[in-house]
């Protein structure tokens, strides 16, 4: 079975600090995808980045980037100089390569708001 | 050119009621999907359905019976609503690859559909 677990129910911070979101998963499978989606107060679900289970760069993308370690099974995503644009409810998720299993299963969310 | 779509946004509903939400998608995708995100905002799956063909049903009540006309419709009908289907639903789809390339098995999501039931 696969889980994942985003320990961080809620994170505050001010405008301009850094943060990092926790994401750790499980699964016996040896060839997967992780995710993280945003949900912003609208309420969409915005597809942000997927890795596979054989790359482990970390990956960058403007502001944000992520930290694939499998050893820790851990896919850490950080956002570097907060806006207030940011604030939203980050899932991490998780789908394992097997045919007719393309389920994914997500963290329990952790909810972000950065003050002005 | 809205890539998954979702009608309607908003569902007001009383209990014991029989109610649809429509998905359709754009993309070109063969998979399709329902996720139910509760008040606690988890998000869980309840059915995939590859080429109009069921792959994935999560021990959903058979009060929820999805359907597909064809590969790029995924519609969702509620029978005798309860109190504990309000949630919000999220439509989503994907191409379904075993091969580890492109954008292939990428779930893209809806807007959601809110469902109130009184």
């Amino acid at each position: 079975a696969q889980k994942v677990t985003q320990a961080q129910t809620e994170i505050s911070v001010v405008e301009k600090e850094d943060v990092t979101l926790d994401c750790v998963y499980e699964t016996r499978d040896t060839t997967y995808y992780l995710f993280w989606y945003k949900q912003p107060p609208s309420g969409e679900l915005v597809f942000l980045i997927r890795r596979n289970s054989f790359d482990e760069q970390n990956e960058i993308s403007g502001r944000y980037s992520w930290n694939f370690q499998k050893s820790t099974s851990s896919f850490n995503f950080t956002i570097t100089a907060s806006q207030v644009v940011d604030s939203a409810v980050y899932f991490c998720a998780l789908i394992p390569l097997i045919q007719g299993a393309q389920k994914l299963v997500f963290g329990q969310g952790t909810r972000l708001t950065i003050n002005p | 050119d809205t890539a998954v779509s979702q009608t309607p946004k908003y569902l007001v509903t009383q209990m014991g009621n029989d109610k649809s939400i429509k998905c359709e998608q754009n993309l070109g995708h063969d998979t399709m999907y329902w996720y139910k995100q509760d008040s606690k905002k988890f998000l869980k799956i309840m059915f995939s359905y590859n080429n109009k063909e069921l792959i994935i049903n999560e021990t959903v009540p058979n009060r929820f019976s999805p359907k597909s006309p064809d590969k790029a419709h995924l519609n969702l009908h509620i029978n005798s609503l309860e109190l504990g289907d309000s949630a919000v639903y999220f439509c989503a789809s994907s191409q379904e690859s075993l091969i580890l390339a492109g954008d292939t098995d990428t779930q893209y999501f809806g807007p959601g559909t809110r469902l109130t039931v009184l």
